[in-house]
């Protein structure tokens, strides 16, 4: 079956204790973001990846890390989280052959962070 | 920059009934547009998507959206609402060689029975 999928789908930690959300993909999708939602604000763009080792700044990067070493994942890495990065974290995937703006992203079934 | 701006941040409606939920565009160039649908507890789902060839787009479980370039808009209809209808609904843009989603602050749909 053709999905995203994320690890964990519940963290709930304390500020500064560093933390991984794992994404992967089955795909072979070239492309690769990271989104967070909140309530009133849709889902905003963290990071993005083009193909493995290409990564760049989406919207709203601060307080965020990610590696593109292999095709198939793409983590996203808090080294010191705070109360204000509490989210939903969506990771997605897209292929990139054509015309790239008109493909559809798939999404994984989301990360529900707590950082106290 | 594109972006896109969804009219309402909730919309109850009976069963039965149209559901129609409103979204605007804006963008220098000509625009790719979605519609992804969000349940509870999942990520989201494309529901459709305009790509510059039919004006009238139609997705799954019966939505269909139009696309108007003159009132810049890209509205989402569906004209019998079900309870299993009850979800949040995003609008997104996109534009052509740039895969960057700019999303609406979305729309959750409660269905009265």
């Amino acid at each position: 079956e053709a999905q995203v999928t994320q690890n964990p789908r519940y963290l709930i930690t304390v500020t500064g204790k560093k933390l991984t959300v794992t994404c992967s993909q089955n795909m072979n999708h070239e492309y690769m973001s990271w989104y967070r939602q909140d309530p009133g604000l849709g889902l905003r763009q963290i990071y993005y990846s083009m193909n493995v080792e290409v990564t760049d700044k989406g919207d709203v990067p601060e307080g965020y890390k990610v590696s593109r070493k292999e095709k198939r994942n793409f983590p996203l890495i808090l080294e010191s989280p705070s109360p204000n990065q509490t989210s939903l974290y969506f990771c997605a995937s897209s292929t990139s052959t054509g015309t790239s703006g008109a493909y559809e992203q798939y999404f994984g079934p989301g990360t529900r962070l707590t950082v106290t | 920059a594109q972006s896109v701006t969804q009219l309402g941040s909730h919309v109850s409606v009976s069963e039965g009934a149209l559901v129609l939920l409103r979204c605007n565009y804006s963008s220098s160039v000509p625009p790719y547009l979605f519609w992804y649908v969000q349940y509870p507890n999942q990520g989201l789902q494309l529901l459709l998507k305009y790509t510059s060839a039919a004006t009238l787009v139609k997705g799954i479980n019966g939505f269909e959206a139009e696309f108007k370039k003159s009132e810049t808009s890209f509205h989402l209809t569906k004209p019998s609402a079900h309870m299993s209808d009850a979800a949040e609904y995003f609008c997104a843009v996109s534009v052509f060689d740039d895969y960057k989603l700019s999303f609406g602050a979305g729309t959750t749909v409660t269905v009265r029975a």
